[in-house]
């Protein structure tokens, strides 16, 4: 099955630094990879996602890399805020059978 | 008008009991999901269906059955609790978007177990 190695486990930055996740797969045949946030008690939920077919997106503050090649791809938040913190996910994966990467908290100093 | 809905919020129980949780979504979806999330935050999968059909099981003891009445409802039995069950479970959805392709999961609040 797909195996998915999310870094760093836990990262810690001051409000407007820079934040970068990254995730490796080793399934070539995936081509949707989504990012999750989940703050403290509540549900996952879908931040930004980006398939095979394009190497960058971009919302706002938030953006995420894919390199196929390589096999990896990376969230980017900007200009970080306390908000940001919570516990990152990436995901790769078919539609059946996700693997969701072991996760990242962030944490936001003001 | 809650997407992706689970009851009950809260479940606390002793072990040996078997309980149940209900899933429901109300965005049309083919595809339904079932996670743990331990204490440590990794959410794993622990079964997929897909038109009320069982697409994976993964490694899950045969305690949990899930049960899909139909489209809009996936239901998790657990019968014969033990201690490590306790975890917050998530159902969640998708829409098919045909040959396995995947698209944006939709989760529910989440059903945090503690047994006893």
């Amino acid at each position: 099955g797909e195996n998915v190695e999310q870094h760093p486990s836990t990262l810690s930055v001051q409000e407007g630094d820079s934040a970068v996740i990254k995730c490796t797969y080793s399934d070539s045949a995936s081509n949707y990879f989504p990012w999750y946030k989940q703050e403290l008690g509540k549900r996952p939920q879908l931040i930004i996602d980006i398939r095979s077919n394009v190497g960058e997106k971009k919302d706002q503050r938030i953006a995420v890399t894919l390199n196929k090649t390589a096999k990896h791809f990376s969230l980017h938040i900007t200009e970080t805020q306390p908000e940001d913190s919570a516990v990152y996910f990436c995901i790769s994966g078919g539609s059946y059978i996700p693997t969701f990467g072991r996760g990242t908290s962030l944490i936001v100093h003001p | 008008d809650t997407a992706v809905s689970q009851t009950p919020k809260y479940l606390v129980t002793q072990m040996g009991n078997d309980k149940s949780i209900k899933c429901e979504q109300n965005l049309g979806h083919d595809t339904m999901y079932w996670y743990k999330q331990d204490s440590k935050k990794f959410l794993k999968i622990m079964f997929s269906y897909n038109n009320k059909e069982l697409i994976i099981n993964e490694t899950v003891p045969n305690r949990f059955s899930p049960k899909s009445p139909d489209k809009a409802h996936l239901n998790l039995h657990i019968n014969s609790l033990e201690l490590g069950d306790s975890a917050v479970y998530f159902c969640a959805s998708s829409q098919d978007l045909g040959a396995g392709v995947p698209d944006t999961q939709y989760f529910g609040p989440g059903t945090r177990l503690t047994v006893l």
